[in-house]
């Protein structure tokens, strides 16, 4: 399968532990993103990457918040001290520069703080 | 204020038939996309059609096409001939600056279609 991966697909934490999520994108992808999706609503925009520079960051990435893409390769998004306002589905997706306009995104994980 | 609006929170069809889907958008930025997903109750988002703000064709994608009335900054999906499996949620998204510009997709809050038998 040569999509977007994400482990893990679900997460169960208590409040107050940290969290973090790994997203693969499409092996020729050098553009990779990160949104969060809260029940009912649309997916929003956390950051996104090209390589390994982080070009964009949303006002929702708090300070609890920090995601890395430290080879240009894979990334990671990791939630500290959790909250219950946390809970939500996060989907990673990848394009790259040059290529169509759609992002690819991938299956997501859903994250649950108790 | 919304940059992407979605009206209908719910729409029902007879499989077969052919059904809209509504959204409209807020830029004033002249160089924009347009994007329409799919998102199944697996929770994957797949990208059905494109349509760029300087494109002088209304965006077709085998059985979807796209509304695409920029006086009224409104791009509507039609999918045709539906299908049991097009039962879904689908998402409306902008990105703004397409040339060059911020690469954030900014997403309404969708449409859930159901096609019945």
């Amino acid at each position: 399968d040569t999509g977007v991966s994400q482990d893990p697909r679900h997460k169960i934490t208590k409040r107050g532990q940290n969290v973090t999520f790994r997203c693969d994108p499409i092996s020729e992808h050098n553009r990779l993103y990160w949104y969060r999706q809260t029940l009912g609503q649309g997916p929003e925009f956390l950051t996104y990457f090209q390589n390994e520079a982080q070009l964009e960051k949303s006002r929702l990435l708090s300070d609890r918040f920090s995601a890395e893409r430290p080879k240009g390769s894979f990334s990671t998004l990791e939630i500290q001290r959790t909250e219950q306002g946390d809970s939500a589905m996060y989907l990673c997706a990848s394009s790259f520069v040059g290529g169509p306009n759609e992002q690819f995104f991938g299956p997501g994980t859903r994250l649950t703080v108790l | 204020a919304q940059k992407i609006t979605q009206t209908q929170p719910g729409m029902f069809v007879q499989e077969k038939e052919a059904v809209t889907l509504d959204c409209t958008y807020d830029t004033s930025d002249p160089s924009y996309g347009l994007f329409w997903y799919k998102q199944p109750s697996s929770g994957e988002m797949i990208f059905l059609i494109y349509q760029g703000s300087y494109d002088q064709q209304n965006a077709t994608e085998g059985r979807y096409s796209l509304n695409f009335q920029k006086a009224r900054k409104s791009a509507n999906l039609v999918i045709s001939a539906s299908q049991l499996g097009d039962s879904a949620m689908y998402f409306c998204a902008m990105r703004e600056g397409i040339q060059g510009g911020s690469e954030k997709l900014v997403f309404g809050k969708g449409t859930k279609l159901t096609v019945n038998p």
